[in-house]
């Protein structure tokens, strides 16, 4: 199955910009989507097909996607981005379809 | 925008049938979306059930789908899940959300209810 690997945890200082990658094998040529998930809440989507915001989500949130690794940046770090930050593709090849990667924690100092 | 709420017993027996109701409000179960089930252990991260479209089609997750079946009720606008012969290794908070096409992106999700499988 498609594995997608994210760092455990990035910490960053507020104001400052904060990526967090997903690497996966030629995960370029998927779409990549990102989702925030506070401490207990549902997940939110806040980056779809790399790239594109949702209504509503800042444009401090940012996505990237090139080559075995894409890139959620958040610019202008603020206390209330602190959350797990979760990527999701879905594979053709991969059974299942619809992998996740296992989640960063994102700190904010 | 559309809304979608879990609901369902918060405790099942070992061996027993988890049975959980996902009712969509502010639209329509039979628009052209897919409808899906994620789940999350207690500290761990997501995995993918499974989904359905009104039409009744279904996608599962290979790891589960001997055990999972979900279906749809269009005259009461939400769909279901059912997982029979659970372990405590299906102690999750389960989620239903929309896609808007199958392997798409998941918005909105539920809030989510906690099952917890012990005797």
């Amino acid at each position: 199955s498609y594995v997608l690997t994210q760092p455990p945890s990035v910490s960053v200082a507020p104001g400052q910009t904060a990526r967090i990658t997903c690497g996966g094998n030629n995960i370029g040529s998927k779409s990549v989507h990102w989702y925030q998930q506070k401490p207990g809440q549902a997940p939110v989507l806040v980056v779809y097909d790399d790239s594109d915001r949702p209504s509503g989500i800042p444009e401090r949130f940012s996505g990237s996607n090139s080559g075995n690794t894409a890139t959620l940046t958040i610019s202008r770090v603020e206390a209330g981005d602190e959350a797990d930050y979760y990527c999701q593709v879905w594979d053709s090849s991969s059974d299942p379809n619809v992998v996740f990667g296992g989640g960063t924690k994102l700190t904010v100092l | 925008q559309v809304q979608l709420q879990e609901s369902g017993p918060g405790l099942v027996k070992p061996s027993g049938t988890l049975s959980l109701t996902c009712a969509v409000s502010g639209g329509s179960i039979s628009s052209s979306n897919w409808w899906s089930w994620i789940r999350q252990p207690p500290g761990k991260g997501l995995e993918w059930i499974g989904e359905i479209y009104h039409s009744g089609s279904t996608n599962y997750n290979p790891s589960l789908k001997s055990r999972v079946t979900i279906s749809v009720d269009k005259s009461k606008n939400q769909f279901s899940l059912k997982l029979s012969s659970v372990t405590a290794a299906d102690t999750a908070v389960y989620y239903c959300a929309r896609t808007l096409r199958s392997g798409s992106y998941y918005n909105p999700w539920g809030q989510g209810t906690l099952v917890t499988v012990s005797s």
